[in-house]
């Protein structure tokens, strides 16, 4: 079983729609929790950290579940430009320090 | 401007034949990482460093070796390059560690091994 595990998608939403991510987590030791965008073939760039609390960011609210082990990303309103890959990482400490990835969920954004 | 500088972008070279990708960050973190991207296996960590003289082993080591000697530079080496190390690969970097802080990175490598 992977770490971080993610459905790959792709998602193909029209504009304006709302769409949902989630992502399971296998170590309950994990301690800190992101979701990175990636532009085709481009570096991975930080879209928000994600909080027990849960926490918005414009369009966007990402949402933890320690009990459960998943997180989640809520995209309202979507754009075109919203179209990329969403990675969710976890971060934890087991001796050393470690970042985990999943491999990404795609979503499409259709006019 | 605050950036992640890797080197060469791309590059195509022959099984064996030792190669260096660098890797620079102008941010003054300590904290240094490589990665490599696979299709359907996203991120993999191969080694990273918490600070000078300090190097870590990641999830996919094997074939690498990689250096600290200055905050700023954090070179990965392949001694000797296999058909099976053709891949993406990301530097990154953060202020004290991906724990506390977002991770910046490089554009990215493209390296193939024939």
């Amino acid at each position: 079983r992977k770490e971080v595990e993610q459905d790959p998608g792709p998602f193909n939403v029209p504009e304006g729609a709302t769409v949902a991510f989630n992502c399971t987590y296998s170590n309950s030791a994990s301690q800190s929790f992101f979701w990175y965008r990636q532009d085709c073939r481009k570096e991975p760039k930080l879209l928000m950290s994600v909080y027990s609390s849960g926490n918005e960011d414009g369009r966007f609210t990402a949402q933890l579940n320690r009990a459960s082990q998943y997180i989640s990303l809520l995209i309202r309103d979507s754009k075109l430009s919203d179209s990329a890959t969403y990675l969710c990482v976890v971060n934890l400490l087991t001796g050393g320090f470690k970042t985990i990835f999943g491999a990404g969920t795609r979503l499409f954004v259709k006019a | 401007e605050a950036q992640v500088t890797q080197n060469p972008r791309y590059l195509i070279t022959v099984t064996g034949k030792k190669l260096t990708v660098t890797c620079s960050q102008n941010m003054n973190h300590e904290y240094m990482s490589w990665y490599r991207q696979d299709p359907g296996l996203g991120l993999r960590q191969i080694y990273y460093s918490m600070n000078v003289e300090v190097t870590d082993k990641g999830d996919v080591p094997e074939g690498y070796k990689v250096s600290r000697k200055e905050k700023r530079n954090f070179p990965l080496i392949l001694e000797s390059p296999s058909p099976n190390q053709t891949s993406l690969y990301f530097c990154a970097s953060s202020l004290y560690g991906g724990n506390t802080g977002e991770l910046f990175f490089g554009e990215g490598s493209r390296l193939t091994v024939l």
